[in-house]
């Protein structure tokens, strides 16, 4: 089963930020957050990852609170094309790399 | 940029037959998965596949699966013989590592499967 938390959906305007949370409350010391998103019915999109620390690419930032039982992540201006599944995702130990989908937030941008 | 290629796209086939879903990974990368996800449910693991054999599997990826990588590009999931509730949207992905900090996976379009 899925290891994490998150809110079932989430709305957020166009070119506002979208934040979206994620609870991993038993997360390990070793695990890495992931997160993946999945647009309509493609195949998921990696997008972030990170340990303990804030990470930021050019697609999203993911915060990681302190204590690593939650993690926030952002898309600091949401287009339509950002409307997805997103997943967050708690992964690896370095003896597996299979990857635990739960229902993930469905987020609907909107004009 | 490179990108993971599956084929065919839709799957139709008769319950009972056998049906092999393809896949063709990104070159440089050395370890290959299988996913499923059944209409309006979650991506579900299959199985994990590394230096030509199986690494890890699920509960799912029972007898009537295997995974085979016949020549060095593709990598195939075959199912035996098919029943209904193997109709699925099928998702092959490879990463160039694995666990740990190298969980990036890369998926294809997926194979929707139909099975009558």
């Amino acid at each position: 089963d899925a290891k994490t938390t998150q809110p079932t959906s989430m709305d957020c305007a166009e070119g506002r930020a979208a934040n979206l949370p994620c609870n991993h409350s038993t997360i390990s010391g070793n695990e890495y957050v992931y997160w993946y998103r999945q647009i309509h019915s493609q195949g998921p999109q990696y997008i972030i990852h990170g340990l303990k620390n804030n990470e930021t690419n050019e697609m999203a930032s993911l915060i990681i609170t302190e204590d690593r039982k939650s993690s926030t992540l952002i898309l600091p201006h949401a287009t339509l094309r950002d409307t997805a599944v997103y997943y967050c995702i708690v992964s690896g130990s370095y003896n597996t790399d299979k990857l635990i989908f739960g229902t993930g937030t469905r987020l609907q941008v909107f004009p | 940029e490179p990108e993971v290629t599956q084929t065919p796209s839709h799957q139709v086939t008769q319950m009972g037959q056998e049906v092999i879903l393809r896949c063709v990974p990104i070159s440089n990368h050395l370890y290959f998965y299988w996913y499923r996800q059944i209409l309006g449910q979650k991506v579900e693991f299959l199985v994990s596949f590394y230096n030509n054999e199986i690494s890890e599997k699920s509960e799912i990826f029972d007898d009537q699966f295997s995974v085979e990588r016949p020549d060095g590009s593709n990598f195939t999931l075959k199912i035996r013989s098919t029943k209904l509730e193997d109709s699925a949207m099928y998702f092959c992905a490879s990463s160039e590592e694995a666990g740990g900090p190298y969980n990036e996976q890369f998926f294809g379009p997926g194979t929707r499967l139909t099975v009558l």
